[in-house]
């Protein structure tokens, strides 16, 4: 079975902190994808990074990095000198290459929430 | 270049009702797919639309269905409502379909079943 887990339910960190958002998956299938999406409060998600099973290289980009290790499958999110802006729900989400969408797996968030 | 598009953005119904949600897809995306998100349960997937087609479906009641037109944009229905269909509705879009792409999503239709 296919599953997604956001063990931190919330987190909140002062500005210019920074902060690491946790994702562990599980799947049997070799080839797979990884995301993160953001949710501001306005509801719609907005795409962060696609990973495939076959690239581990650590990806930063801005403030943003992160961090995917078959080994212990994790792909954490990592925001450096965090901003208000940055408030948000954090989804991690793993897909296959298999035909069926409904393989498709949301982790269940995490709120986080930039104090200034 | 226009992002996804949902409306309404609100709506209020009762049990026993059926409703209508609309999105419109970003011009040249030819896939929609459509999650529920609640607290409870988080996103699910409900099923995908590609070229007027339904490709997949996620594991919802029949009351759960929709569609898709000639020109991308997409329709889902439910009928006979439950409360528990009270949820944040979201529709993407995406070139080819949601597996591996990038998807891009609307803002939702918030539904309240009372």
């Amino acid at each position: 079975a296919q599953k997604v887990t956001q063990a931190q339910t919330e987190i909140s960190v002062v500005e210019k902190e920074d902060v690491t958002l946790d994702c562990v998956y599980e799947t049997r299938d070799t080839t797979y994808y990884l995301f993160w999406y953001k949710q501001p409060p306005s509801g719609e998600l907005v795409f962060l990074i696609r990973r495939n099973s076959f690239d581990e290289q650590n990806e930063i980009s801005g403030r943003y990095s992160w961090n995917f290790q078959k080994s212990t499958s994790s792909f954490n999110f990592t925001i450096t000198a965090s901003q208000v802006v940055d408030s948000a729900v954090y989804f991690c989400a793993l897909s296959s290459d298999h035909s069926s969408a409904s393989k498709i797996i949301f982790g269940s968030g995490t709120r986080l929430s930039i104090r200034p | 270049k226009a992002g996804v598009t949902q409306t309404p953005r609100y709506l209020i119904k009762t049990r026993g009702q059926q409703v209508t949600l609309s999105c419109s897809p970003i011009s040249g995306h030819r896939s929609v797919s459509w999650y529920q998100q609640t607290p409870g349960q988080g996103l699910q997937f409900l099923f995908e639309y590609f070229s007027e087609t339904q490709r997949n479906k996620g594991n919802f009641p029949g009351r759960f269905s929709g569609r898709q037109f000639s020109n991308s944009r997409s329709e889902m229905n439910v009928s006979t409502l439950e409360l528990g269909d009270s949820a944040l509705y979201l529709c993407a879009s995406s070139l080819e379909g949601p597996l591996n792409e990038k998807l891009f999503f609307g803002s939702g239709t918030q539904l309240s079943v009372l």
